[in-house]
């Protein structure tokens, strides 16, 4: 079984729609992180967080929520999708210190947006 | 944030070829990562380097953190090195970023 699941894979929904895309791992990490890249350019940080009680903004946060349920579990949010949010998004883990550990990611939720 | 620039934004290759892939950051880092996103867009690990010279089979990876750049060596291309290759770097371990990666294609 993966260590870095995410689901769904794909979805397409409409604009203003809510949309929540999950992320759950094995790896007993601490730190997660939800990525989004849009085609031609590298990932950019949305979210990351380092426990359940520490949630902290990333580079891209606008029109974005997430929720830590558990050390394993972290959600994405979209509370009004806009088709500007098309994207392939990616949870990611690492062990600590972050600083010093390598990422490890999910297979990537493609999100469509019309 | 640290800029990550990543050289060349293309590459086609002949299988059997070898190729060197650039990494440059703009600031120290304590955190250096090279991917292999495939065309199924799955990322996958190929080394942490933060610093010295690493090798796993064909690949092989040299970072000079005190010059601020990496090196990601492929030697004898295999059409299965198809694919877009990022590096991602983090002083701080709370914000990582990546560059706009080199696209791979190797030709049989």
């Amino acid at each position: 079984d993966a260590d870095v699941t995410q689901t769904p894979r794909n979805r397409i929904t409409k604009t203003g729609k809510r949309i929540m895309l999950e992320c759950s791992q094995t790896k007993g990490h601490d730190r997660m992180y939800w990525y989004r890249q849009d085609p031609g350019l590298g990932l950019r940080l949305i979210y990351y967080s380092f426990d359940v009680k520490d949630i902290n903004k990333g580079e891209i946060s606008d029109g974005y929520s997430v929720s830590r349920q558990a050390q394993a579990k972290f959600s994405l949010s979209l509370e009004s999708a806009i088709p500007n949010q098309t994207a392939l998004y990616f949870c990611a883990t690492s062990a600590y210190p972050a600083d010093r550990a390598e990422q490890y990611f999910g297979p990537g939720t493609r999100l469509t947006v019309t | 944030g640290i800029q990550v620039e990543q050289s060349p934004p293309d590459l086609i290759l002949q299988e059997g070829a070898n190729s060197t892939l650039r990494c440059n950051f703009s600031d120290s880092v304590n955190n250096l990562q090279w991917f292999h996103q495939n065309p199924w867009g799955q990322l996958i690990n190929l080394f942490y380097i933060p610093s010295g010279t690493k090798q796993n089979g064909r690949l092989s990876a040299t970072t000079v953190a005190t010059e601020r750049y990496s090196l990601l060596y492929i030697s004898s291309s295999q059409t299965t090195d198809s694919g877009v290759y990022f590096c991602a770097v983090s002083y701080t371990g709370n914000q990582f970023y990546f560059g706009t990666g080199t696209s791979l294609t190797v030709i049989p």
